[in-house]
């Protein structure tokens, strides 16, 4: 696709339930990353995949985050027992080496998947 | 842990005025850094980069300035226009890696 395309574009979940955000990257992007941003904070990075291998989960909260991006292009960031701090927006990004700018590292971010834990 | 945080939280400027947003980093390892812009609503695009051996780029009606001795980054904008207000983020690739840190971000609001 022309770009980073996540859903749901918005979720309200129970405190306990299971979630799970979907990222299309744009195609042929090798590397594919989650972030997380509070209301009125930047983003902080969850994870790091390059194809189909998680080369960095650092950024993973609790054991309750997991992702994952089994063919190496479509990734699924998932939430069990969701709680009210889990509340934010989680974006997803993706970047080619031949990207836009002088360097590899210019991530293309989609619009987020905003969560609401009640 | 290291951070790149941002001096003015909002920043209000008169439509065609020139804007500057700043930056410092506290992490002198870092090597490239980055400035987006996220819109409401939106995802952080991206604006400018630059890498450590430069002080200066320019793109169209920006520019990013690089002071590696007080570790402080700044994002100027020419002849600022409405369609420029949003927030706006620095980041910077600790180490090289494929990892960006991001400020907390300055609100820039034009004035018509």
């Amino acid at each position: 696709g022309a770009g980073v395309s996540q859903s749901p574009r918005y979720k309200v979940a129970k405190r306990g339930q299971d979630v799970a955000l979907r990222c299309d990257p744009i195609s042929g992007h090798v590397s594919l990353f989650w972030y997380q941003q509070a209301l009125g904070q930047g983003p902080e990075f969850l994870t790091y995949f390059q194809n189909e291998a998680q080369l960095d989960k650092s950024g993973l909260p609790s054991d309750r985050f997991f992702a994952e991006r089994p063919e190496g292009s479509v990734s699924t960031l998932k939430i069990q027992r969701t709680q009210q701090e889990d509340s934010a927006v989680y974006l997803c990004a993706s970047s080619s080496p031949l990207g836009q700018g002088s360097g590899a590292n210019v991530l293309t971010f989609g619009a987020g998947s905003r969560l609401t834990v009640l | 842990g290291e951070s790149v945080g941002l001096h003015l939280p909002t920043l209000s400027v008169q439509e065609g005025d020139n804007s500057i947003i700043n930056c410092a980093y506290s992490n002198s390892a870092s090597d490239y850094f980055i400035w987006y812009k996220q819109e409401s609503g939106k995802g952080p695009q991206f604006i400018i980069d630059i890498r450590s051996n430069m002080d200066k780029r320019q793109g169209q009606r920006v520019t990013v300035l690089l002071n590696k001795t007080v570790k402080h980054l700044s994002l100027q904008i020419a002849a600022t226009q409405p369609g420029d207000s949003a927030v706006y983020f620095c980041a910077e690739t600790p180490g090289g890696g494929n990892k960006l840190v991001f400020g907390a971000g300055t609100i820039l609001r034009v004035k018509s």
